[in-house]
């Protein structure tokens, strides 16, 4: 079985500019999350989808993040303008309905200079 | 609110010696347990959960942990630690009314021969 894929891997701009993730769930899965990890902490909820609609996005900071999964399948998280506390690696994961645990991607490491 | 605590930043034992590694949380309900592990450059990886039943629950690669409700504790263990395990652990819960899943700051676990 396919794990969760994102693309890129990694990403380096500078503060200002924009920049996209993209995130491959499991087939089948209908909720899916994405996560901002701070090097040295938890990883941390910013949106979760439940097919393709919003269940959670209370620490999505709105003003500079957005994010979609217009088919209920791939999902993109959107960062514009970045600053440079957005530096972080950013989680992509997908759960089955009844399942207990979330199937993660490798993630995207994100360095805003 | 809900909360995982992971109250040691780091765990070292030496090879072959038993493992524990600390985890309470805070939640509402009945709460589903989680341990990840992430390996450097790597996304995270499902080791274990509790959902209900039997307290002692056994996981991969020989990892084991134990819910205990009166103490709302869920420590994660092994009986025999190998230089392989060294990584940076995770404990999550995840609110079953609502499918959020949240995380504790995690452990550095370094294992030495």
């Amino acid at each position: 079985e396919a794990g969760v894929a994102q693309s890129p891997r990694y990403k380096i701009i500078e503060k200002r500019q924009s920049v996209a993730f993209w995130c491959n769930p499991i087939s089948g899965h209908a909720t899916l999350y994405w996560y901002q990890q701070i090097l040295g902490q938890g990883p941390k909820l910013l949106i979760q989808f439940q097919n393709n609609g919003v269940v959670d996005d209370s620490q999505l900071p709105k003003d500079r993040f957005s994010a979609e999964r217009l088919k209920g399948v791939d999902s993109t998280l959107k960062i514009q303008p970045a600053k440079l506390e957005d530096s972080a690696v950013y989680l992509c994961a997908s759960r089955l309905e009844g399942q207990g645990g979330g199937f993660f991607g490798p993630g995207t490491r994100l360095t805003v200079l | 609110a809900q909360s995982v605590a992971q109250p040691e930043d780091q765990v070292n034992v030496a090879e072959g010696n038993p493992l524990t590694v600390k985890c309470t949380y805070s939640v509402s309900g009945n709460p589903y347990l989680f341990w990840y592990v992430q390996y450097p450059n790597r996304g995270l990886q499902f080791l274990l959960k509790y959902i209900t039943g039997d307290n002692l629950v056994k996981g991969s690669y020989g990892f084991e942990a134990e819910f205990n409700k009166s103490q709302t504790s869920f420590h994660l263990k092994k009986p025999s630690a190998l230089v392989s395990d060294s990584a940076l652990y995770f404990c999550a819960v995840r609110d079953p009314n609502f499918n959020k899943f949240y995380f504790g700051s995690g452990t550095k676990l370094n294992v030495k021969p």
